[in-house]
């Protein structure tokens, strides 16, 4: 079976980009997560869709950062203007009910200059 | 608000060695219990998962942990580690049957030595 698919796995670019990460969920998954991780932070959730609709984006940290989820098997996680302080590894998840363990991507690591 | 503490930022032992994780939690409601591994440059895979029923549950890999809801903790284990389980390890919390997204502890790094 396929997993949660992230693109791109990397990505550098310079402060001020528009930047955007994609997510494809696992199929029939009816909940999709963006996470964010650093060094000094940890692991923290920024959105959570529930049948393509945002339940609660109170993580997302500015209003830099957009997320949408325009169908049941896609989602992208926007940042515009980007900053140096935006680099980190975001992942996206994905499970079958909200409280069921959720399946990572493999994560996208921003590097922002 | 919801919290995961892992006691121990980095944690070095030696093959064979037994190991255990701490986590606590603080949560207003029943919850739900998972541990999550990461490998090296690898994305979060779970480990084990804690609903309801016998408090001490096994994952993969030889893997166990151990719910107790007096001191709102669950703990990691394994009787006897190897060099492959050299990974980060997170705690993690989400509302019994709700559907929040799960409230991450900030890892433990565990390196196993040969």
């Amino acid at each position: 079976d396929a997993g949660v698919i992230q693109s791109p796995r990397h990505e550098v670019t310079e402060m001020g980009q528009e930047v955007t990460l994609r997510c494809k969920p696992i199929s029939g998954h009816d909940y999709l997560f963006w996470y964010r991780q650093t060094m000094m932070r940890g692991l923290e959730l920024l959105i959570y869709f529930n049948n393509n609709v945002p339940i609660d984006d109170s993580g997302m940290p500015e209003d830099r950062f957009s997320a949408k989820m325009p169908n049941a098997s896609f989602s992208t996680l926007k940042i515009q203007p980007s900053e140096p302080r935006d680099s980190a590894v975001y992942f996206c998840a994905s499970s079958l009910q909200g409280y069921q363990p959720q399946h990572f991507g493999d994560g996208t690591r921003l590097s922002i200059l | 608000a919801q919290s995961v503490s892992q006691h121990n930022h980095h944690v070095i032992l030696s093959e064979a060695a037994s190991l255990e994780l701490g986590c606590n939690y603080s949560y207003g409601g029943t919850v739900n219990l998972f541990w999550y591994v990461q490998y090296p440059g690898q994305h979060l895979q779970l480990l084990l998962k804690y609903f309801s029923g016998d408090p001490l549950v096994k994952g993969i890999k030889g893997f166990e942990a151990e719910f107790i809801k007096s001191k709102f903790s669950f703990n990691l284990r394994k009787p006897s580690v190897q060099w492959s389980d050299t990974a980060e390890y997170f705690c993690a919390v989400g509302p019994r049957g709700g559907a929040d997204g799960l409230t991450f502890g900030k890892g433990t790094h565990l390196i196993i030595q040969p």
